[in-house]
């Protein structure tokens, strides 16, 4: 199993552009979620999907949109990209019955200058 | 929403033991995971408390007091290996998703 991938590794944006970050697990988990990680600050929540079809705000949501149309996949869309943007983006998944034990993809650092 | 409070950071020296608080303020949390983290790298999990009390396993320890709104985390016979950063996080009652603490950097010295 490649368990949580994540591409790209790096991405550099300018300000305003778009792009998508890809999330897969092959663990057959119905919980996804997409975290942010700021420079010596813990993560915080941006979105999570509960299954396909189902997704919800997390703490931080606003410059974000997902979608989740099947299991495996989760993407992470950010819209006209702000310098607050910058960070490192973590994609996770876990069995429902077992959410607190989370399995996280390698990250994606984005810079938008 | 809930917060989990950590110290920033510990120091302690190869072979000792080491203890990592996290505190909430309410009691609202299912139960308490730790992770680890690597410098640039993503977190792993560690262990899980859903009930009061210790759970170990090998090196590692958790304890919970949910009363108290107090986790810790203790490291035996620390390796060099073991300098990373240490998130507790929890899950509020109702919720599907966890909040994690800002994490402690543990640095182990020869």
């Amino acid at each position: 199993n490649a368990g949580v991938t994540q591409t790209p590794k790096f991405r550099i944006l300018k300000i305003g552009q778009s792009m998508t970050l890809q999330c897969a697990q092959d663990m057959n988990h119905n919980y996804m979620y997409w975290y942010r990680q700021d420079p010596g600050m813990g993560l915080k929540l941006i979105y999570y999907s509960v299954g396909a079809g189902i997704t919800d705000k997390g703490e931080v949501p606003n410059g974000y949109n997902v979608s989740r149309s099947t299991t495996e996949d989760f993407p992470l869309r950010l819209e006209l990209a702000a310098p607050s943007q910058t960070s490192v983006y973590f994609c996770a998944s876990s069995y429902s019955r077992l959410a607190d034990e989370q399995y996280f993809g390698p990250g994606t650092r984005l810079t938008v200058t | 929403g809930q917060s989990l409070e950590q110290p920033s950071e510990v120091t302690a020296v190869e072979g000792a033991i080491v203890q990592i608080n996290c505190t909430y303020q309410t009691s609202g949390f299912y139960g308490l995971s730790w992770y680890q983290q690597h410098d640039g790298g993503a977190p792993t999990f560690l262990s899980y408390n859903a009930l009061d009390g210790l759970e170990e396993k090998g090196r590692f320890s958790s304890f919970l007091s949910r009363s108290k709104g107090y986790s810790y985390l203790l490291l035996k016979e620390l390796q060099m290996k073991d300098s990373a950063s240490y998130l507790c996080a929890g899950r509020d009652t109702g919720r599907r998703a966890l909040t994690f603490g800002s994490g402690t950097r543990l640095q182990v010295q020869p």
